[in-house]
């Protein structure tokens, strides 16, 4: 595609429930991440994926966020039993890859606001 | 320890003023690159620039200019006659190679532009 899309674009969800962020990077960016945004903060690193392999979780808040990719394309990431402070705008990137700083450019998604009540 | 900092929150300058955006990096790397980043109102970030660790050369686009100093490590970002549109908040960002390529952000600089 022409650019980073992740939908949707707006979730509202109650408490305690699960919810799905998708992000389709660009097509041939083998090297895709997630970021976390909370309001009037920087981003926050949660995962990359290099394919379909996360060699770094380490930025993931707890046990109820994950995430995976498929087909070297699309990734979802998945927060179990949400809570309040989960509320924030969450970012994908994608870059052609991730083992050559040269060619590390992030491009990025416009993001998913994520409203917890 | 943050490894970019970005000291200035928020800024106000009037339409047609010159605004410099600091940003101060840490890195025990050799070879690195530097990010500034655009996030206007929409939310998507947009690219601006990307020097490498190895090329100190000051750069100029337009109306923006960057300054990146090794000896003081920092990557200063300067809007020359600043207009309304420049109104976003910029994140600058290091990558460094022994660290995997992760990116660090700055807390993010919040420029508002006043006609």
């Amino acid at each position: 595609g022409a650019g980073v899309s992740q939908s949707p674009s707006n979730k509202v969800t109650e408490k305690g429930k699960d919810v799905e962020l998708r992000c389709d990077p660009i097509s041939g960016h083998t090297a895709l991440y997630w970021y976390r945004q909370r309001l009037g903060q920087g981003l926050e690193f949660l995962i990359y994926f290099q394919g379909n392999s996360a060699p770094d979780k380490s930025g993931l808040p707890s046990d109820r966020f994950s995430a995976e990719r498929t087909g070297e394309s699309v990734s979802t990431l998945t927060i179990q039993r949400t809570q309040q402070e989960d509320s924030a705008v969450y970012l994908c990137a994608s870059s052609l890859v991730y083992t050559s700083l040269a060619k590390n450019i992030q491009y990025f998604g416009a993001g998913t606001r994520l409203s917890v009540l | 320890a943050q490894k970019v900092t970005q000291a200035q929150t928020e800024i106000s300058v009037v339409e047609k003023e010159d605004v410099t955006l600091d940003c101060v990096y840490e890195t025990r790397d050799t070879t690195y690159y530097l990010f500034w980043y655009k996030q206007p109102p929409s939310g998507e970030l947009v690219f601006l620039i990307r020097r490498n660790s190895f090329d100190e050369q000051n750069e100029i686009s337009g109306r923006y200019s960057w300054n990146f100093q090794k000896s003081t490590s920092s990557f200063n970002f300067t809007i020359t006659a600043s207009q309304v549109v420049d109104s976003a908040v910029y994140f600058c960002a290091l990558s460094e190679a022994g660290t995997g390529n992760q990116f660090y952000f700055g807390t993010g600089t919040s420029l508002t532009v006043i006609p």
